[in-house]
């Protein structure tokens, strides 16, 4: 059975770091491109970052480009998303979702399975 | 950068249709996908490539694509379809990931 579980999330100040972490499990990690999309309290989905299932292609929204970045372990089959220079904007719950398949070209295709999800909450 | 523009909100009577539209610049070129989000759940996709069902999805949930407008359409609606719905795209152009602002559909 296909699971992602999202871990890392927490309280943290403006300006700080915090890294988060989706274990996969049930499948092939490495034959699956990962996204990780956040949902502020009350808003809608907002898109952070894809990686394909090689790692070497990644992309990041405009509002994380610089500050997060995210990578992948392929012997743990572990999901990473860095984030630094924290802002209050980027309280959100964050989900890690799987995409259909691996290279680049199945960034266009559906997220097919999500986590679900761990709280961010960035506050002085 | 690419936007898709979705209705806030929709209303429908049991056993009713539900049609949530989502707008974009020629969105009819591009792959749209579904995800229904119940409260406090994680999204799940409902629709994908436009109009494909995902194993599991009750045919009540199917999906078109043209022009500029994608719909999702929710035949004999139920109360335990009330939920959030976005809908998504690849905007190739830019290599990011867009979704629409979301639906909340109510079931009166």
């Amino acid at each position: 059975d296909v699971q992602l579980l999202e871990s890392g999330g927490g309280l943290v100040q403006p300006g700080r770091s915090l890294r988060l972490a989706c274990a996969a499990s049930g499948y092939s990690f490495s034959d699956h491109a990962m996204t990780w999309v956040r949902q502020a309290p009350g808003k809608g989905l907002e898109w952070v970052s894809s990686i394909s299932g090689d790692g070497e292609s990644t992309y990041h929204a405009d509002s994380v480009k610089g500050r997060f970045t995210i990578s992948r372990d392929s012997s743990n089959n572990i999901l990473f998303l860095q984030m630094s220079s924290l802002r209050v904007e980027d309280t959100a719950i964050y989900y890690c979702a799987r995409m259909y398949c691996g290279n680049t070209a199945c960034l266009g295709r559906e997220m097919e399975k999500w986590g679900l999800g761990t709280l961010v909450t960035v506050s002085s | 950068s690419y936007v898709l523009t979705q209705p806030p909100s929709v209303s429908v009577a049991p056993g009713q249709t539900a049609m949530i539209s989502c707008g974009g610049d020629t969105i009819g070129a591009y792959s749209v996908h579904w995800y229904q989000q119940k409260a406090g759940q994680a999204p799940v996709v409902v629709v994908f490539d436009g109009s494909d069902r995902p194993s599991g999805i009750p045919e009540r949930f199917s999906g078109s694509n043209s022009g500029d407008t994608a719909t999702l359409t929710i035949s004999r609606v139920e109360a335990g379809d009330e939920a959030d719905y976005y809908c998504q795209v690849w905007d190739y152009r830019s290599d990011h990931v867009v979704f629409g602002g979301g639906t909340k559909l109510t079931v009166l």
